[in-house]
Protein backbone atom coordinates (compact mmCIF):
# COMPACT_ATOMS: atom_id res chain seq x y z
CA UNK A 1 0.00 0.00 0.00
CA UNK A 2 0.88 3.45 -0.86
CA UNK A 3 2.14 5.75 2.27
CA UNK A 4 -0.31 8.50 0.69
CA UNK A 5 -2.99 7.91 -1.88
CA UNK A 6 -4.98 10.53 -3.45
CA UNK A 7 -8.21 10.33 -5.27
CA UNK A 8 -8.23 8.87 -8.63
CA UNK A 9 -8.43 12.26 -11.60
CA UNK A 10 -9.33 13.52 -13.72
CA UNK A 11 -12.09 15.65 -12.03
CA UNK A 12 -13.47 17.74 -14.72
CA UNK A 13 -16.03 20.49 -13.55
CA UNK A 14 -17.75 23.87 -15.14
CA UNK A 15 -16.45 26.99 -13.68
CA UNK A 16 -18.06 28.25 -10.55
CA UNK A 17 -18.28 24.65 -9.39
CA UNK A 18 -16.99 23.54 -5.61
CA UNK A 19 -14.95 20.08 -5.59
CA UNK A 20 -13.27 18.21 -3.28
CA UNK A 21 -10.44 16.02 -2.95
CA UNK A 22 -9.12 13.72 -0.61
CA UNK A 23 -6.24 12.05 0.16
CA UNK A 24 -5.54 9.24 2.89
CA UNK A 25 -2.24 8.55 5.09
CA UNK A 26 -1.19 4.91 6.09
CA UNK A 27 1.53 6.02 8.62
CA UNK A 28 -0.08 7.28 11.66
CA UNK A 29 3.40 8.89 12.88
CA UNK A 30 2.81 11.88 10.21
CA UNK A 31 2.80 14.94 11.17
CA UNK A 32 2.74 17.60 8.92
CA UNK A 33 0.77 18.00 5.89
CA UNK A 34 0.77 19.68 2.68
CA UNK A 35 -1.31 20.83 -0.16
CA UNK A 36 0.81 21.25 -3.95
CA UNK A 37 -0.05 22.47 -7.10
CA UNK A 38 1.45 21.52 -10.04
CA UNK A 39 1.01 22.93 -13.63
CA UNK A 40 2.16 21.15 -16.55
CA UNK A 41 4.99 19.50 -15.18
CA UNK A 42 6.52 22.33 -14.08
CA UNK A 43 8.04 22.35 -10.68
CA UNK A 44 5.47 21.42 -7.85
CA UNK A 45 4.59 24.80 -5.73
CA UNK A 46 3.13 25.16 -2.09
CA UNK A 47 -0.64 25.99 -1.94
CA UNK A 48 -1.23 25.62 1.52
CA UNK A 49 -0.21 23.88 4.70
CA UNK A 50 -3.10 21.22 6.73
CA UNK A 51 -3.47 22.50 10.05
CA UNK A 52 -5.22 20.20 12.67
CA UNK A 53 -8.25 22.92 13.19
CA UNK A 54 -8.73 23.02 9.70
CA UNK A 55 -7.74 26.71 7.57
CA UNK A 56 -8.95 28.14 4.80
CA UNK A 57 -7.31 30.43 2.33
CA UNK A 58 -9.96 32.99 -0.11
CA UNK A 59 -11.61 29.76 -1.62
CA UNK A 60 -9.51 27.37 -0.79
CA UNK A 61 -10.40 24.75 2.77
CA UNK A 62 -8.27 22.22 3.88
CA UNK A 63 -9.20 19.83 6.29
CA UNK A 64 -7.44 17.01 8.54
CA UNK A 65 -8.94 13.90 10.10
CA UNK A 66 -5.79 12.35 12.33
CA UNK A 67 -8.26 9.81 13.43
CA UNK A 68 -8.90 8.44 10.09
CA UNK A 69 -6.00 9.73 8.56
CA UNK A 70 -7.11 11.73 5.76
CA UNK A 71 -6.93 15.07 4.70
CA UNK A 72 -8.65 17.04 2.27
CA UNK A 73 -9.29 19.96 -0.03
CA UNK A 74 -12.32 21.85 -1.14
CA UNK A 75 -12.34 24.48 -3.73
CA UNK A 76 -15.46 27.21 -4.22
CA UNK A 77 -16.31 28.75 -6.81
CA UNK A 78 -14.01 27.00 -9.22
CA UNK A 79 -12.13 29.24 -11.99
CA UNK A 80 -10.06 28.43 -15.32
CA UNK A 81 -7.04 28.81 -13.97
CA UNK A 82 -7.49 26.55 -11.34
CA UNK A 83 -6.73 23.77 -13.77
CA UNK A 84 -4.03 21.71 -12.31
CA UNK A 85 -2.68 18.34 -11.02
CA UNK A 86 -3.27 19.09 -7.29
CA UNK A 87 -0.56 16.95 -4.57
CA UNK A 88 -1.09 15.84 -1.22
CA UNK A 89 2.45 15.41 0.65
CA UNK A 90 3.28 14.45 4.42
CA UNK A 91 6.06 14.94 6.42
CA UNK A 92 7.29 11.59 8.12
CA UNK A 93 8.92 13.02 11.22
CA UNK A 94 10.23 9.45 12.42
CA UNK A 95 11.86 8.86 8.92
CA UNK A 96 14.18 11.57 8.98
CA UNK A 97 12.07 13.93 7.73
CA UNK A 98 11.06 11.80 4.23
CA UNK A 99 8.70 14.34 2.30
CA UNK A 100 6.07 11.55 0.73
CA UNK A 101 3.80 12.82 -2.24
CA UNK A 102 0.40 11.46 -3.63
CA UNK A 103 0.44 11.01 -7.31
CA UNK A 104 -1.77 13.62 -7.58
CA UNK A 105 -5.12 14.39 -8.97
CA UNK A 106 -5.80 16.81 -11.76
CA UNK A 107 -8.30 18.66 -12.28
CA UNK A 108 -9.71 20.55 -15.40
CA UNK A 109 -12.21 23.48 -14.74
CA UNK A 110 -14.24 23.78 -18.29
CA UNK A 111 -15.68 27.61 -19.07
CA UNK B 1 18.08 34.40 -4.49
CA UNK B 2 17.67 32.00 -6.91
CA UNK B 3 16.24 29.55 -4.29
CA UNK B 4 17.10 25.92 -6.24
CA UNK B 5 18.63 25.08 -9.42
CA UNK B 6 18.85 21.92 -10.60
CA UNK B 7 21.53 21.61 -13.66
CA UNK B 8 21.56 20.09 -16.49
CA UNK B 9 17.54 20.75 -17.43
CA UNK B 10 17.33 18.41 -20.50
CA UNK B 11 19.90 15.43 -21.14
CA UNK B 12 19.70 12.49 -23.55
CA UNK B 13 21.97 9.29 -22.73
CA UNK B 14 22.52 6.48 -23.51
CA UNK B 15 22.16 2.75 -22.26
CA UNK B 16 24.95 2.49 -19.45
CA UNK B 17 26.18 5.80 -19.79
CA UNK B 18 26.53 7.54 -16.05
CA UNK B 19 26.16 11.23 -15.60
CA UNK B 20 25.70 13.55 -12.44
CA UNK B 21 22.38 15.77 -11.67
CA UNK B 22 23.29 18.82 -9.34
CA UNK B 23 21.07 20.52 -6.76
CA UNK B 24 22.14 23.90 -5.19
CA UNK B 25 19.76 25.59 -3.16
CA UNK B 26 21.26 28.95 -1.40
CA UNK B 27 18.39 29.11 1.30
CA UNK B 28 20.72 27.41 3.94
CA UNK B 29 18.11 24.64 4.25
CA UNK B 30 19.08 21.48 6.21
CA UNK B 31 16.77 18.99 4.07
CA UNK B 32 16.77 18.19 0.56
CA UNK B 33 15.51 15.51 -1.65
CA UNK B 34 15.73 13.79 -4.93
CA UNK B 35 12.57 12.72 -6.71
CA UNK B 36 11.71 11.50 -10.33
CA UNK B 37 8.13 12.02 -11.98
CA UNK B 38 6.76 9.85 -14.41
CA UNK B 39 3.09 9.51 -15.78
CA UNK B 40 0.05 8.91 -13.40
CA UNK B 41 2.64 8.15 -10.82
CA UNK B 42 3.33 11.63 -9.03
CA UNK B 43 6.67 12.41 -7.12
CA UNK B 44 8.52 9.24 -5.89
CA UNK B 45 11.51 10.11 -3.64
CA UNK B 46 14.59 8.62 -4.77
CA UNK B 47 16.80 9.71 -2.17
CA UNK B 48 17.13 12.35 0.32
CA UNK B 49 19.74 14.06 3.01
CA UNK B 50 18.57 15.21 6.34
CA UNK B 51 22.18 17.68 6.52
CA UNK B 52 25.22 17.95 5.06
CA UNK B 53 27.19 14.67 5.09
CA UNK B 54 24.41 12.42 5.89
CA UNK B 55 21.76 10.77 2.95
CA UNK B 56 18.82 8.52 3.33
CA UNK B 57 17.17 5.99 1.06
CA UNK B 58 14.09 6.57 -0.48
CA UNK B 59 10.88 4.91 -1.82
CA UNK B 60 12.63 4.30 -5.63
CA UNK B 61 16.42 4.20 -4.50
CA UNK B 62 17.80 1.56 -7.01
CA UNK B 63 20.61 2.46 -9.90
CA UNK B 64 21.00 6.06 -8.20
CA UNK B 65 23.60 7.25 -5.67
CA UNK B 66 23.80 10.64 -3.98
CA UNK B 67 26.23 12.48 -2.41
CA UNK B 68 26.05 16.20 0.45
CA UNK B 69 29.12 16.89 0.77
CA UNK B 70 28.25 20.32 0.81
CA UNK B 71 25.05 21.53 2.56
CA UNK B 72 24.30 23.84 -0.54
CA UNK B 73 24.81 21.29 -3.10
CA UNK B 74 22.94 17.67 -3.08
CA UNK B 75 24.20 15.17 -6.00
CA UNK B 76 22.14 12.50 -7.65
CA UNK B 77 24.01 10.10 -9.50
CA UNK B 78 23.23 7.46 -12.69
CA UNK B 79 26.21 4.79 -12.49
CA UNK B 80 24.92 3.00 -15.52
CA UNK B 81 21.91 4.65 -17.15
CA UNK B 82 18.91 2.32 -18.06
CA UNK B 83 16.07 2.91 -20.19
CA UNK B 84 13.83 2.73 -17.27
CA UNK B 85 15.55 5.84 -15.92
CA UNK B 86 13.96 8.03 -18.64
CA UNK B 87 12.04 11.00 -16.27
CA UNK B 88 11.48 14.28 -15.31
CA UNK B 89 13.47 14.62 -11.92
CA UNK B 90 12.84 17.02 -9.22
CA UNK B 91 14.76 18.54 -6.61
CA UNK B 92 13.53 20.25 -3.62
CA UNK B 93 14.74 21.77 -0.29
CA UNK B 94 13.20 22.78 3.00
CA UNK B 95 13.47 23.57 6.22
CA UNK B 96 11.30 20.80 7.72
CA UNK B 97 8.69 22.33 6.32
CA UNK B 98 7.12 24.03 3.03
CA UNK B 99 9.70 22.42 0.29
CA UNK B 100 10.72 24.61 -2.43
CA UNK B 101 11.68 22.93 -6.35
CA UNK B 102 14.08 22.87 -8.82
CA UNK B 103 12.56 23.70 -12.19
CA UNK B 104 13.06 19.90 -13.33
CA UNK B 105 15.45 17.88 -15.28
CA UNK B 106 13.83 15.87 -18.10
CA UNK B 107 16.62 12.73 -18.94
CA UNK B 108 16.20 10.53 -21.25
CA UNK B 109 17.74 7.49 -21.44
CA UNK B 110 17.89 5.50 -25.33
Amino acid sequence: RKEVEQDPGPFNVPEGATVAFNCTYSNSASQSFFWYRQDCRKEPKLLMSVYSSGNEDGRFTAQLNRASQYISLLIRDSKLSDSATYLCVVILYNQGGKLIFGQGTELSVKP
Amino acid sequence: NAGVTQTPKFRVLKTGQSMTLLCAQDMNHEYMYWYRQDPGMGLRLIHYSVGEGTTAKGEVPDGYNVSRLKKQNFLLGLESAAPSQTSVYFCASSINTEAFFGQGTRLTVV
